[in-house]
């Protein structure tokens, strides 16, 4: 596609539900990354895939967050056990490679709510 | 982690040229300035980056002081479609990392 695609869009849950949010990153884009944003600050890193594997998961909160890319393209974000304070705006961002300097191309993000 | 101090916020008249500062006193040697911006409900947009000498593109420029402690983003003719906020950054490459540290950025408001 033309850019990197996220979906839902938003997405409302309950307290304790498991959640998944999917990024479709720009075909031939080998890097893959997942930020949060919480209201009123900055994105925050959370995990950094190259390829199919996870090369820096160190933004993680804790083990209720995973990642997986298993082919090398799209990518799923898991919560588990989902609390209010997950709440925010999930971003997904590719590039063709870690080792190129050009920005990143990110995607308009996932609302996440809990409530 | 390097980490990066803007002012809150800052307006300018459509038109003229709006320089935006950025404090980075504590990057590393191999740590690139990048700017993006993000406009509201949208992810963050690429504008431009650099190690050390002054960018230009098509966007923006980029001045970073000889000492790599600081940088000015510039945009030369400001419109109204520029307001937004600014992030200045540092990237973090290693052969076991690339991310991004964001600081809480600049909200540019361009008036008429």
């Amino acid at each position: 596609g033309a850019g990197v695609s996220q979906t839902p869009s938003n997405k409302v849950t309950e307290k304790g539900k498991y959640v998944e949010l999917r990024c479709d990153p720009i075909s031939g884009h080998t890097a893959l990354y997942w930020y949060r944003q919480s209201l009123g600050q900055g994105p925050e890193f959370l995990i950094y895939f190259q390829g199919t594997g996870a090369a820096d998961d160190s933004g993680l909160p804790n083990d209720r967050f995973f990642a997986v890319r298993p082919e090398g393209s799209v990518s799923t974000l898991k919560i588990q056990r989902t609390e209010r304070g997950d709440s925010a705006v999930y971003l997904c961002a590719s590039s063709v490679s870690s080792t190129g300097l050009g920005g990143y191309t990110f995607g308009s993000g996932t609302r996440l709510t809990v409530v | 982690d390097a980490k990066t101090t803007q002012p809150p916020s800052m307006d300018c008249a459509e038109g003229r040229a709006a320089n935006l500062p950025c404090n980075h006193s504590t990057i590393s040697g191999n740590e690139y300035v990048y700017w993006y911006r993000q406009i509201h409900s949208q992810g963050p947009q690429y504008i431009i980056h650099g190690l050390k000498n002054n960018e230009t593109n098509e966007m923006a420029s980029l001045i970073i002081t000889e000492d790599r402690k600081s940088s000015t983003l510039i945009l030369p003719h400001a419109t109204l479609r520029d307001t937004a906020v600014y992030y200045c950054i540092v990237r973090a490459i290693s052969y076991n990392t690339d991310k991004l540290i964001f600081g809480t950025g600049t909200r540019l408001q361009v008036f008429p």
